[in-house]
């Protein structure tokens, strides 16, 4: 089992470009999760997806969308990324909302 | 007023010492607690729930006190290993779930 996978590891863009970071996981979760995390603030939550077909925002969803067309993926898109968006995304999963979240090792996102 | 804060340290303490963590969370109706360990430009991994009797995993204890909203985390006998940062959890009904900034935990020989 690969666990919780998110490509790309880094990622540097100029303001203005667009992207999507892709998280898949193997574990047959229903629910999946994207998070900021900044220095000195606790995750933040993005997005979220509680199944197949689902999404919903979280706390900082500005200048973000998500997509969850398979159960096993869950994607993350910046539009028309700006320098605020620079920070690690991390992608979790869990079986239930009450479960123990499973995070990605994270995307390291710069934008200049 | 941060929703859950905690102490960012660091905590700095010899191999062996007894460390204790306390984090406060401002919603009376949250409902589950976690801790989570984070070591450096690496994911959170869960370390343990706190349930409300509190509960011991090892060297490490959680506390829940729900009548000042705060809950903690004793470290007995620190390894070096035990160096990362240590996230405090708390979900609040829904997909309401607030990280704390983080304390971080150096251990040194």
């Amino acid at each position: 089992n690969a666990g919780v996978t998110q490509t790309p590891k880094f990622r540097v863009l100029k303001t203005g470009q667009s992207m999507t970071l892709l998280c898949a996981q193997d574990m047959n979760h229903e629910y999946m999760y994207w998070y900021r995390q900044d220095p000195g603030m606790g995750l933040r939550l993005i997005h979220y997806s509680v199944g197949e077909g689902t999404t919903a925002k979280g706390e900082v969803p500005d200048g973000y969308n998500v997509s969850r067309l398979k159960k096993q993926n869950f994607l993350l898109g910046l539009e028309s990324a700006a320098p605020s968006q620079t920070s690690v995304y991390f992608c979790a999963s869990s079986l239930t909302g009450e479960d123990e979240q499973f995070f990605g090792p994270g995307t390291r996102l710069t934008v200049l | 007023r941060k929703e859950v804060e905690q102490d960012p340290g660091p905590f700095n303490v010899p191999e062996g010492a007894t460390v204790a963590f306390n984090c406060t969370y401002s919603n009376s109706a949250s409902q589950s607690f976690f801790w989570y360990r984070q070591d450096c430009r690496k994911e959170p991994k869960l370390l343990m729930s706190v349930y409300s009797s509190g509960n011991e995993d090892g060297r490490f204890t959680a506390q829940l006190n729900r009548a000042s909203q705060y809950i903690s985390l004793l470290i007995r006998d620190s390894k070096l290993s035990d160096s990362a940062t240590y996230l405090c959890v708390v979900k609040s009904g829904g997909f309401k779930t607030i990280f704390g900034a983080g304390t971080r935990l150096f251990v040194k020989a």
